[in-house]
């Protein structure tokens, strides 16, 4: 079945750096959803692509579909400690209805 | 407007045992989708209920069953539980507007197995 990699596992920065994650499949992605899960949260929406090369932004956060459809990324400007969190990219399949195959996700932590 | 929520919150059981985790899905969703996350990994899906019918199914063995009722809210079933049943249970709920289903994840049910 379809898979999705997720780049990096963990990512430290200090508040006000930038932060970047990346996702990748080794065949065309469906819509790409992007997720935040806060430690002992859970998944909560983001945003979802759609088209090739899409680019949304919403405030600090810039989400990328690649060309080819095979990647997508999120990139956080000038972190916040509100920001900590896993970020997920998730394919939908959207077979016979939505169905999604998640990365492993993205660790964000802040240092003040 | 009430999200989705789910019972009960935390879970605590032994192997072989059974488990019933029950979803109820925000006003208006006609979809529940059920997801196994384990300690930090993404959730992986497990099945998809809509009008009362499995409409889809993950790479989860039959010990795992579920049930949509007509109110659509659902249930997850696991029989004869094992120690890597131990995970974070999310239920997502959906519908489908122009073409787009958002999923929108309820707060989860915690299951240890010992």
């Amino acid at each position: 079945g379809q898979q999705v990699m997720q780049i990096p596992q963990y990512q430290h920065v200090q508040e006000g750096e930038d932060f970047t994650t990346y996702c990748n499949s080794s065949t065309t992605l469906s819509n790409i959803q992007w997720y935040k899960q806060r430690p002992g949260g859970h998944p909560v929406f983001l945003i979802q692509l759609v088209k090739s090369g899409e680019v949304k932004k919403q405030k600090r956060l810039t989400f990328q579909f690649g060309e080819a459809k095979k990647n997508s990324s999120l990139h956080i400007t000038a972190t916040q400690t509100t920001d900590v969190g896993t970020y997920f990219c998730a394919d939908d399949e959207e077979t016979s209805g939505s169905r999604l195959t998640f990365g492993e996700g993205t660790q964000l932590t802040v240092n003040p | 407007d009430a999200g989705v929520t789910q019972s009960p919150t935390h879970l605590i059981k032994t192997r072989g045992q059974q488990v019933t985790l029950r979803c109820s899905p925000k006003s208006g969703h006609d979809t529940v989708s059920w997801y196994q996350q384990a300690l930090g990994q993404g959730p992986q899906f497990i099945f998809q209920y809509y009008e009362e019918e499995e409409r889809q199914r993950g790479n989860f063995p039959d010990r795992f069953s579920g049930h949509q009722f007509p109110n659509y809210s659902s249930e997850l079933n696991v029989n004869a539980l094992l120690l890597g049943d131990s995970a974070l249970y999310l239920c997502a709920s959906s519908f489908t507007f122009l073409g787009v289903e958002t999923q929108y994840f309820g707060p989860g049910t915690r299951l240890l197995v010992l």
